[in-house]
């Protein structure tokens, strides 16, 4: 059964540092999205992402966050300057056809803990 | 606003007993709702969807839902609970403008044999 992938799973750096998340979606998924989960919190939406363009994004898509499908499998989050809060499990979806109206399913990858210190 | 309420944190069951994780929604239109199961240290699975049709939907490993439009719930049953069972569960809804899912806290199940 095809499934979203994350790598990697475990990443740990300094504040202020880059770093990007990878996320190979279903292959014949043409909707991306990621969301994260700080410790003991909900999970919140942070972008959509449809024929290469941002559809929707939420508050905390801000400057210092991008997407990107740089070919034609990945599908990366970059932070451009890692603070303390954005320590969070961050999960990785994809979806057949998605956008409004439409009844399809997320399906998630495995996510990637990030750790700033 | 739309909103998902899970109204506890932890529900526990004795194998083989039925078990019920509540869920409400609010949301301004169509509501799309689903259930999504979390293991520890695992991604989130999907579980079921209401779409629109039966208001009692089936899902995998013998989890079903009932959605109730007037009482805006989307409840998780199972009649014979497993201790596999256990792990946290998530109720998340999306309407008809809204690429988002928004999400409830979760529940912890917690099955003892």
């Amino acid at each position: 059964e095809p499934e979203v992938t994350q790598t990697p799973s475990h990443q740990v750096t300094q504040m202020g540092q880059e770093v990007i998340l990878r996320c190979v979606p279903i292959s014949n998924h043409l909707y991306f999205y990621w969301y994260r989960q700080i410790l003991g919190q909900k999970v919140e939406f942070l972008v959509s992402f449809y024929n290469n363009e941002i559809s929707e994004k939420s508050e905390i898509f801000d400057d210092q966050f991008s997407v990107e499908r740089p070919d034609g499998s990945n599908f990366t989050l970059k932070i451009r300057s890692t603070k303390l809060e954005d320590s969070a499990m961050y999960f990785c979806a994809s979806e057949t056809s998605g956008g409004a109206g439409v009844t399809d399913t997320q399906y998630f990858g495995p996510g990637t803990r990030l750790t700033v210190l | 606003a739309q909103s998902v309420a899970q109204p506890e944190d932890q529900v526990n069951v004795a194998e083989g007993n039925p078990l019920t994780v509540k869920c409400t929604y609010s949301v301004s239109g169509n509501p799309y709702l689903f259930w999504y199961v979390q293991y520890p240290n695992r991604g989130l699975q999907f579980l079921l969807k209401y779409i629109t049709g039966d208001n009692l939907v089936k899902g995998s490993y013998g989890f079903e839902a009932e959605f109730n439009k007037s009482q805006t719930s989307f409840h998780l049953k199972k009649p014979s609970a497993l201790v596999s069972d256990s792990a946290l569960y998530f109720c998340a809804v999306r309407d008809d403008s809204n690429y988002q899912l928004i999400w409830g806290a979760g529940t912890k199940l917690i099955i003892k044999p």
